[in-house]
């Protein structure tokens, strides 16, 4: 099956910083979504887009949905150290009554105080 | 509470003996899926169904079983587990066909010696 390229794989920074994480995919999807998953739990929906060109924020996370509708791009500004995780993109395609998630293969962020 | 419950939360067995993962969600979504993660390759649909009875393969059911006599619980089934299939577990579920977006369980992790 089809993967999302998520990049980059991993990233250090240091508390305060602003992160920016991208996904990129050789067709389209009707939907974007950012989960975040902590050690030992399951995925935790951050944000969900819907429109080619939808800009959404939810507190310090902002998510676009890339017009071409192949990407998508998560930021989070000024850093603190509960932003540690995983961070995984996912495509959603509808195909008659039927949906199917297609996730990218995750970024791991480490904050450094 | 909302929740997406899986059971057992980790398990290590042999190969060969047959093993069922359950899943139970509480929020009367018609759509649940099983998915499986694995270091490098983020996460990949095993079994989605859109309501009772109703199932259908992810990216890759081979080795796997599922059923969903009941809208609220959707089983995963190895029958004979083989090492490939040591990985973490992951079940979901949504509202409607599966649109929007997914809640996730906190896991199960299979060790197959």
């Amino acid at each position: 099956g089809q993967q999302l390229n998520q990049s980059p794989q991993s990233m250090f920074i240091q508390e305060g910083e602003d992160v920016s994480m991208n996904c990129t995919s050789s067709s389209i999807f009707n939907t974007w979504l950012w989960y975040k998953q902590d050690p030992g739990e399951g995925p935790v929906l951050l944000i969900a887009l819907y429109k080619a060109g939808e800009l959404t924020s939810n507190g310090r996370l902002t998510a676009q949905f890339g017009i071409t509708r192949k990407d998508s791009f998560l930021n989070i500004s000024a850093s603190i150290p509960s932003d540690v995780g995983i961070y995984f993109c996912a495509g959603q395609r509808f195909t008659g009554t039927a949906s199917k998630l297609t996730f990218g293969t995750g970024t791991r962020l480490q904050v450094t105080l | 509470e909302a929740q997406v419950t899986q059971n057992p939360r980790y398990l290590i067995t042999v190969t060969g003996k047959k093993l069922t993962v359950t899943c139970s969600q509480n929020m009367n979504h018609e759509y649940m899926s099983w998915y499986r993660q694995d270091p490098g390759l983020g996460l990949r649909q095993i079994y989605y169904s859109m309501n009772v009875e109703v199932t259908d393969k992810g990216d890759v059911p081979e080795g796997y079983k599922v059923s969903r006599k009941e809208k609220r619980n959707f089983p995963l089934i190895l029958e004979s587990p083989s090492p490939n299939q040591t990985s973490l577990y992951f079940c979901a579920s949504s509202p409607g066909t599966g649109r929007q977006p997914q809640h996730f369980g906190d896991g199960t992790r299979l060790s197959i010696l």
